[in-house]
């Protein structure tokens, strides 16, 4: 069975500082997919950053890229030029492709000091 | 980009009743959606899984009989909670896969339903 570990409950950055995610995951599998989903206060799901585990390219997105180190099983993500608006919790996920089922971490909560 | 709905977005019921919660797709057809539960403060748990026309596939632990899954047509799942009790109150969350070739391997996730059971 697959898992995916956040050690880091809760972190704070400055605004307009980076920050760094840390996400490990286990699995057996060659092909998945790995994402970085955000939820603000609103609880709404909201897809950050996604990245295809054959893709050795990290993939990015505007103020979010991603540190993919497959051998690690290790998927971090970075955020530069903190926002406000970035407050929120983060969850690290792993997606299966024979079945689509997300494995998520248990979160990161993120703050943002003005 | 696609929207999935989800409704109610919070219901409260008494203990002994059953709720009833809905998730659309409203610009794609969802051949697979997914039910999650989040208590406070916690991780997302996938519940079951839910496939149009089939019966749902529930995870480890997640009793069939009290969380009845209905995926009746492309756009519309359900998630009916039976003889809910105070222990069921969670943050419920669906989210929905289209067509492979359109998804582009992306899920859409619901505002999720905030259930208080008295």
């Amino acid at each position: 069975a697959q898992t995916v570990t956040q050690s880091q409950p809760e972190m704070s950055v400055q605004e307009a500082e980076t920050v760094t995610l840390s996400c490990t995951y286990d699995t057996s599998e060659s092909d998945y997919y790995l994402f970085w989903y955000k939820q603000p206060p609103s609880r709404q799901m909201i897809l950050v950053i996604r990245q295809e585990a054959y893709k050795q390219q990290n993939a990015t997105e505007n103020r979010f890229s991603v540190n993919f180190q497959k051998a690690a099983k290790s998927f971090s993500l970075k955020i530069s030029d903190s926002q406000l608006g970035d407050a929120a919790m983060y969850f690290c996920a792993y997606r299966r492709l024979r079945d689509d089922k997300i494995i998520f971490g248990k979160g990161t909560r993120l703050h943002i000091l003005p | 980009g696609a929207v999935v709905s989800q409704h109610p977005s919070w219901v409260i019921c008494k203990s002994g009743t059953s709720v009833k919660i809905e998730c659309r797709s409203l610009d794609f057809q969802a051949t697979t959606m997914f039910w999650y539960r989040q208590f406070p403060k916690q991780s997302l748990m996938l519940m079951a899984t839910s496939n149009e026309g089939s019966k749902a596939t529930y995870e480890q632990g997640v009793e069939k009989d009290k969380f009845l899954i209905n995926h009746a047509s492309l756009t519309l799942s359900t998630l009916t909670v039976t003889s809910a009790h105070p222990e069921d109150s969670s943050f419920y969350i669906c989210s929905a896969r289209g067509p492979l070739v359109l998804a582009k391997n992306i899920q859409y996730f619901g505002a999720g339903t905030r259930l208080s059971v008295l």
